[in-house]
This record gives structure tokens, C-alpha cells and sequence, in this order.
């Protein structure tokens, strides 16, 4: 089966850290970028960053909001992405999704969603 | 960043209805957006690419097109299945950005 499956979420405390994890199936991990997306709770959807593939340099692009703190790293091998998320403020309290990033006539196109994990930011 | 401007931000309709959802960009982006469907609780979905092309699998119900920087989804005749909240999405830059989203409510 096709699919997208992210763990890792939870409670952590404001400036602490956590990592979450994406693991893929049913495609060829290797062959697609991938890209986390965040909900804070009744709110609506916002890009955080995607990591190229690797013969594209496996480069990676952040949202603002994010940038410098938040780091997303993939292993082929193991078909996983990863986002690391460091200094955590409470206004990254959200469901992050992970997302295949694939290219259909030249566009980007997230044609592949995860179910989602619930990060809670608070003391 | 490219700003994307979602209009209405909600809307009730009956089912049957002709829906249309605007979305504008702050500046050109070619053809470079997309439409996704969330379903509360639910993953988003992707609804049409490049601006008018349908996903695989997607009702022919629903239609994009595009003038200048401004978007338009349509729903031609509004199903059950429908009430849900659309999003637009921006690829024209490295830095994606969504719109607010519209959600679509029955009357």
C-alpha cells in the first residue's frame, strides 16, 4: 500500500526539542521530495519545508517562521524523512504532516499526505 | 513571500449548488497552484494541479482556471461529499505558501 505514516509527536515543553519521523511505502522513496506541512489546531494549513532528493543535492527549503530552528533530513535507505525541531515555542504547537512531493507536468504537487501526529507545545 | 488570498473565507450552499472559491497571489505565478480538499479531522487531499488540470481520481465536478494572479475552483453541482474546506498552494517560488483555506458549509 501506498503510504505515508508520521510518528514522533507529543507533549514537550516551550525551548526544548523533538523529532518526528515519516516513514514511506509502497513507492520509490528516493525518487520524490518531501515536504512537512503544519495545522495549528483550527487553523489552516502552513508550508514548513521540504528536502530535495538526493541527486538533487538532497538541498532543503524553510518556511520563515521556521528557519534556523527546525532541520528536515531524509534516509533513502530506510525510506524516512525526518524534521527535527529545536527551540519550540508554543506557536509550533500543531499537527504536522509529512507529504510526497512529486513533479506532474513540471508542477510540485503534495499527491501524498500522511495521517498526521499532534505536537503540543507547554509548560 | 507570495502571498495567497483565499475568498470567501466560508460559504453555505445546498447541495446542487454552483460553488466557486477565488484564490489571488500576491504577485505572478504563472500556473503554479494547486487545490486541495480537507475533510475535518482528515489529511488534505489534491484536488487540481497547475491551476485547471484534474488529479487522477477526482470528479469532473470540480474545475480550476486561472486569470492573471487571480484562481478559481468550481464546484458544478455541490455533493454531500463536498462540505469540507478547499485550500490553495503556490509552487511558483521555493517557499510554498497556502491560502487561508474556505470552507464549505451546507445551507
Amino acid at each position: 500500500e501506498v503510504q505515508l505514516v508520521e510518528s514522533g509527536g507529543g507533549l514537550v515543553q516551550p525551548g526544548r526539542s523533538l523529532g518526528l519521523s515519516c516513514i514511506a511505502s509502497g513507492f520509490t522513496f528516493g525518487d520524490y521530495t518531501m515536504s512537512w506541512v503544519r495545522q495549528a489546531p483550527g487553523k489552516w494549513l502552513e508550508w514548513v519545508g521540504f528536502i530535495r532528493r538526493k541527486d538533487h543535492g538532497a538541498t532543503t527549503e524553510y518556511a520563515a517562521s521556521v528557519n534556523g530552528r527546525f532541520t528536515i533530513s531524509r534516509d533513502d535507505s530506510k525510506s524516512i524523512a525526518y524534521l527535527q525541531m529545536n527551540s519550540l515555542r508554543t506557536e509550533d504547537a500543531a499537527v504536522y504532516y509529512c507529504a510526497r512531493g512529486g513533479i506532474t507536468m513540471g508542477h510540485f504537487v503534495l499527491d501524498l499526505w500522511g495521517q498526521g501526529t499532534l505536537v503540543t507545545v507547554s509548560s | 513571500d507570495i502571498q495567497m488570498t483565499q475568498s470567501p473565507s466560508s460559504l453555505s450552499a445546498s447541495v446542487g449548488d454552483r460553488v466557486t472559491i477565488t484564490c489571488r497571489a500576491s504577485q505572478s505565478i504563472s500556473s503554479y497552484l494547486n487545490w486541495y480538499q480537507q475533510k475535518p479531522g482528515k489529511a488534505p487531499k489534491l484536488l487540481i494541479y497547475a491551476a485547471s488540470n484534474l488529479q487522477s481520481g477526482v470528479p469532473s465536478r470540480f474545475s480550476g482556471s486561472r486569470s492573471g494572479t487571480d484562481f478559481t475552483l468550481t464546484i458544478s453541482s455541490l455533493q454531500p461529499e463536498d462540505f469540507a474546506t478547499y485550500y490553495c498552494q503556490q509552487s511558483f517560488t521555493t517557499l510554498w505558501t497556502f491560502g487561508h483555506g474556505t470552507k464549505v458549509e451546507i445551507k
